[in-house]
């Protein structure tokens, strides 16, 4: 059955401060891994990406870490700005032909100016 | 740009009721998603659909159905909502052999069951 009344992590930053997110994921044959940012009242959308063959990769201001040992990725934002306050989702590639992605539970990235 | 549209941004319907939800998509894309939402959580996979007429189901399908009868449009079916369906449906769009990241995603839409 499904869980309720769960509770979103949180994460404050101080305006101009990097900021790191993190995330944990589940299956150590996915190749491909996404991060996604949601601004309220609107659908995810992409802001980077990282193979399974890479460690890490470099965006405008923010950059994914991947650490296949332990399974965990992270995304950095450098310089925050009060815009980049949403809600973060790391997803991994699972299943037949790519169609498929599983999404991590998300982090609530808050700016205080 | 993409653009992926839902009927509705809001909707509140009564237990047992069937319930439509709408997603048009604009860019010729084969694979369509329908996803829900709830704090917590994440996106959990309902249905998706390779292409016209063809579906498959994802994580949690059960209390759910979906229509493809047109390559742009993708209706998920509530046959009786619960209130345990309140939640956030989000519905999504991709080429087919496109990469995983060129998923795109609509605006939502927040359904409440009383």
């Amino acid at each position: 059955g499904e869980s309720v009344g769960l509770h979103l992590p949180t994460l404050s930053v101080q305006e101009g401060d990097n900021s790191i997110i993190n995330c944990a994921y589940s299956n150590s044959a996915s190749d491909y891994f996404i991060w996604y940012k949601q601004e309220s009242g609107k659908g995810p959308q992409f802001i980077i990406d990282i193979r399974s063959n890479m460690d890490k990769r470099q965006g405008q201001r923010v950059t994914v870490l991947l650490n296949k040992t332990v399974k965990h990725l992270s995304l950095q934002i450098a310089a925050t700005q009060p815009g980049d306050s949403a809600v973060y989702f790391c997803a991994e590639n699972t299943g037949f032909g790519n169609e498929k992605l599983t999404f991590g539970t998300g982090t609530r990235l808050t700016i205080i100016p | 740009d993409v653009k992926v549209t839902q009927s509705s941004r809001y909707l509140v319907k009564r237990t047992g009721e069937k319930v439509f939800l709408e997603c048009v998509q604009d860019m010729d894309h084969e694979n369509m998603f329908w996803y829900r939402q709830d704090p917590g959580l994440g996106l959990r996979l309902i249905y998706f659909s390779y292409d016209v007429k063809m579906k498959e189901k994802g994580d949690i399908p059960e209390g759910y159905s979906v229509s493809r009868e047109k390559k742009e449009r993708f209706s998920l079916i509530l046959e009786s909502a619960s209130t345990n369906q309140t939640s956030m449906y989000l519905c999504a769009s991709r080429r087919a052999g496109g990469l995983p990241y060129e998923q795109y995603f609509g605006p939502g839409t927040r359904l409440t069951v009383t």
